[in-house]
């Protein structure tokens, strides 16, 4: 059972566009929504973060917009540089004692100079 | 100085074959996990140690042992090597809260089961 689904799975977006990664989520007692950005031979290291009593987080050119009541949610990233090229997962938990991370499959994003 | 570090890098080993992963971390994390990403990218959880203690244990295999002898390492031991093994293992940090959950990733050991 795929408890995140992520879409798409590649985007190839221009040097100062926008990119959008789209995730959604079945289980209702998830309250924690991180995004991570993974280069190749590197380990996915956290972009950003969103709990969900907020419905918008920005940092920088990074923004999670999150839609409760559909149990959706994505991230956008504003004016995409090449140096954004890179594996981008969403993900799920509950915040209980396990913080048991359920990671979407993956986004692969190519920003062309 | 390297937060979350495994070794080795790269494992090339037979089937049939016993092979260990070390992961250390030096952020005096209370929380460390396993996971395993396959060719397709896809990044599924194996195991979660908290303090030492086991909380965390998927769907894997017995032939996969986790050993946590204190808060800062967290070993993978796999037994009787199999073809579908083949894989990049993921050692994670996290310090957790009811905030939040920031899990840091160490760089990877590239398994290859020939």
């Amino acid at each position: 059972q795929q408890q995140v689904k992520q879409s798409p799975q590649s985007l190839i977006v221009q040097k100062g566009g926008i990119s959008i990664i789209n995730c959604a989520y079945e289980n209702t007692a998830f309250d924690y929504f991180p995004w991570y950005q993974q280069f190749p031979g590197k380990g996915p290291a956290l972009l950003i973060a969103i709990r969900p009593d907020v419905s918008e987080k920005k940092e920088g050119r990074f923004t999670i917009s999150f839609n409760k009541s559909a149990k959706q949610f994505s991230l956008h990233i504003m004016d995409s540089q090449p140096g954004d090229s890179a594996t981008y997962f969403c993900a799920a938990a509950r915040m209980d004692s396990s913080y048991k991370l359920i990671f979407g499959s993956g986004t692969r994003l190519l920003v062309r100079p | 100085d390297t937060a979350v570090s495994q070794t080795p890098k790269y494992l090339v080993t037979q089937m049939g074959n016993d092979k260990s992963i070390k992961c250390e971390q030096n952020l005096g994390h209370d929380t460390m996990y396993w996971y395993k990403q396959d060719s397709k990218k896809f990044l599924k959880i194996m195991f979660s140690y908290n303090n030492k203690e086991l909380i965390i244990n998927e769907t894997v295999p017995n032939r996969f042992s986790p050993k946590s002898p204190d808060k800062a390492h967290l070993n993978l031991h796999i037994n009787s090597l199999e073809l579908g093994d083949s894989a990049v293992y993921f050692c994670a940090s996290s310090q957790n809260s009811l905030a939040k959950n920031i899990q840091y990733f160490g760089a990877g050991t590239r398994l290859s089961v020939l």
